[in-house]
């Protein structure tokens, strides 16, 4: 079945604690793209990438870093997360100009 | 600057009424425009773009490069179409969501 998968999907955590939240996806999509959703402020793109090694910033950035090592994953890294980084997070993927697959979701909560 | 405006946030209507959800959008050059909704407790998932013209569970789309808008319309709107709806313009990389409406068809 094509999809994406993320994990974890429920994660609690400290401040400054480092964690990883791994997407795979096995659709052999070039693109994958990481987002955040807030209550009132939509969907906000964290980081994409458009093909292996290839990233860039999207508008919310600040406090993430990401990695493509290989085509099917693209995990998101927080280095010291903060309380202001709990959120709803979703990874996605597409190929071209084409509808994005999105992941379940994970919710992190930094305490 | 790139942004999309859905200026309501919550709107409610009665199952069978017209529904329209407004998108305005700012984006260089010609993006591809898209719906996506989120059900409860679901993932986002698509439900139209403009370039297919299709219509998808009565839902249509009306692009106006003019007004620089894709509002999503449906003329009977159906209990099952409350969700989250979120319209996205996507070029040279970079989707810009819309915050979203929060659509309730009341019994």
């Amino acid at each position: 079945e094509a999809q994406v998968t993320q994990n974890p999907r429920y994660l609690i955590t400290v401040t400054g604690k480092k964690l990883t939240v791994t997407c795979s996806q096995n659709m052999n999509h070039e693109y994958m793209s990481w987002y955040r959703q807030d209550p009132g402020l939509g969907l906000r793109q964290i980081y994409y990438s458009m093909n292996v090694e290839v990233t860039d910033k999207g508008d919310v950035p600040e406090g993430y870093k990401v990695s493509r090592k290989e085509k099917r994953n693209f995990p998101l890294i927080l280095e010291s997360p903060s309380p202001n980084q709990t959120s709803l997070y979703f990874c996605a993927s597409s190929s071209g100009y084409n509808e994005q697959f999105f992941g379940p979701g994970t919710r992190l909560t930094v305490l | 600057a790139q942004r999309v405006t859905q200026p309501e946030k919550l709107l409610s209507v009665f199952k069978g009424a017209p529904v329209e959800l407004k998108c305005n959008y700012s984006y260089s050059g010609s993006p591809e425009l898209f719906w996506y909704v989120q059900y409860s407790r679901q993932r986002l998932q698509l439900l139209l773009r403009h370039i297919s013209r299709e219509s998808i569970k009565g839902f249509t789309a009306d692009l106006n490069k003019g007004e620089t808008s894709f509002h999503l319309k449906k003329p009977f709107a159906q209990e099952e179409d409350s969700a989250m709806y979120y319209c996205a313009p996507y070029g040279t990389y970079k989707y810009i969501f819309g915050t979203g409406t929060r659509l309730k068809v009341l019994a």
